[in-house]
């Protein structure tokens, strides 16, 4: 079935960077969109931005906007957030997820990639 | 960024029971909204698109609707595996935005 696969945890120390995957299957990669969505332990979910696959095109919440990059590799079918000077409040769960086919709603997400930061 | 606020914040209730979850936009977003379920550990699923559209594989029981700034999720007639907490999103703007979450407990 169509997944979307993350890498796993990491513990990461303040003001260090860290870079989660997203490897997509089973569907075209460049066809729709990847967002990342981060949840902090016991807290609601935070959209953070999404990449346009097939042009490289980003957008990002404005509260990252100075330290998330997004970026794509088509030729492995896979999505990265990098998200860079790391504090105790970026400790979550992050997840990848897609659109679905003409809809507004987020059909397949990845099983999520928790970041711990710590000194 | 719109804003979506939902209310209640929590809300208990009963197997049997019908509850409604609203979710209010900072300004109009047409109905471009989802409405998504999440429990403990997993990632949220996604319940309602486009407003009111039941994704495929979803219990009737889950319904949505509304338009521009007001939006509801209604459930009728509870079942124990609904018992989670529930987000709204915002697809209007470039940024899509989530509601703070209602976690809904069993009474």
């Amino acid at each position: 079935q169509v997944q979307l696969v993350q890498s796993g945890a990491g513990v990461k120390k303040p003001g260090a960077s860290v870079k989660v995957s997203c490897k997509a299957s089973r569907y075209n990669f460049i066809d729709y969109f990847i967002h990342w969505v981060r949840q902090a332990p016991g807290q609601g979910l935070e959209w953070m931005g999404w990449i346009n696959p097939r042009s490289g095109v980003t957008k990002y919440a404005q509260d990252f906007q100075a330290r998330v990059t997004m970026t794509r590799d088509t030729s492995v079918s896979t999505a990265y957030m990098e998200l860079s000077r790391l504090t105790s409040d970026d400790t979550a769960l992050y997840y990848c997820a897609r659109p679905g086919n003409w809809k507004d709603g987020y059909d397949i997400w990845g099983q999520g990639t928790m970041v711990t930061v710590s000194s | 960024a719109i804003q979506l606020t939902q209310s209640p914040s929590s809300l208990s209730a009963s197997v049997g029971d019908s509850v409604t979850i609203t979710c209010r936009a900072g300004q109009g977003i047409n109905s471009a909204l989802a409405w998504y379920q999440q429990k403990p550990g997993k990632a949220p699923k996604l319940l309602i698109y486009d407003a009111s559209s039941l994704e495929s594989g979803v219990p009737s029981r889950f319904s949505g609707s509304g338009s521009g700034t007001d939006f509801s999720l209604t459930i009728s007639s509870l079942q124990p595996e609904d018992f989670a907490t529930y987000y709204c999103q915002q697809f209007n703007s470039y940024s899509h935005t989530f509601g703070q979450g209602t976690r809904l407990d069993i009474k």
